[in-house]
């Protein structure tokens, strides 16, 4: 069964640092993986999708990677702004269209 | 697009009462997806649609809860009787096939309160 973590749990960092998420899942074995924002209070917002076949997605100052024989993920979010504050979340696809999503990272960018 | 439309946005109703939860996904979208977020067990998959269709519906966690999709433009999450461990806050999520990577998209969710 596919486990999903994600490290940190919570993040509180100065406005301008860049700033790396990890996401780490148990099982290898998968279709892709995608990265969401949730704000307090709201769904959530997709951010990037990578596909099993992708070393990497890039979209605007966010840059998500993908190393599927170590069972990782890393979003990178450059020059953090303070509306960048949120959680994280990444979601693992790992047989057909069953998504595990991992508990989040909550991220304060202080202005 | 609208995006995936959920309704109500807020639900209260007392405990043994039947609730029932609307979706709309995101019109050519394939698969529709019930999903239920609460603190202690963070977000879970209760059941996905593949055209219409019940493919898994593992996470569904009791006979007191119930899904269907009549059709491709229209879903909903029924509890009966609710209980108040039912509180929580449900989503639901449409996306496309293999071609776009099966990318979801969230709706804004229904916050449910049983007391």
């Amino acid at each position: 069964k596919q486990e999903v973590t994600q490290i940190p749990a919570a993040l509180s960092v100065p406005e301008g640092e860049n700033l790396v998420l990890n996401c780490s899942f148990t099982d290898s074995a998968i279709y892709n993986l995608q990265w969401f924002r949730q704000d307090p209070g709201k769904g959530l917002t997709s951010l990037l999708l990578i596909q099993s076949s992708q070393r990497e997605q890039t979209s605007g100052r966010l840059n998500a990677s993908l190393d599927k024989s170590s069972g990782r993920s890393t979003l990178y979010i450059a020059a953090s702004q303070p509306g960048d504050s949120a959680t994280y979340l990444c979601a693992v696809n790992s047989y057909g269209q069953n998504f595990v999503f991992g508990p989040g990272t909550r991220l304060s960018v202080l202005p | 697009d609208a995006g995936v439309i959920q309704s109500p946005r807020h639900e209260v109703t007392e405990m043994g009462q039947e609730v029932t939860l609307r979706c709309k996904p995101i019109s050519g979208h394939d698969y529709l997806f019930w999903y239920r977020q609460t603190m202690m067990r963070g977000l879970e998959l209760l059941i996905y649609f593949n055209n219409n269709v019940p493919i898994d519906d593992s996470g569904m966690p009791e006979d007191r809860f119930s899904a269907k999709m009549p059709n491709a433009s229209f879903s909903t999450l029924k509890i009966q009787p609710s209980e108040p461990r039912d509180s929580a806050v449900y989503f639901c999520a449409s996306s496309g096939d293999r071609e776009v990577g099966y990318e979801q998209y969230f709706g804004p969710g229904t916050r449910l309160t049983v007391t």
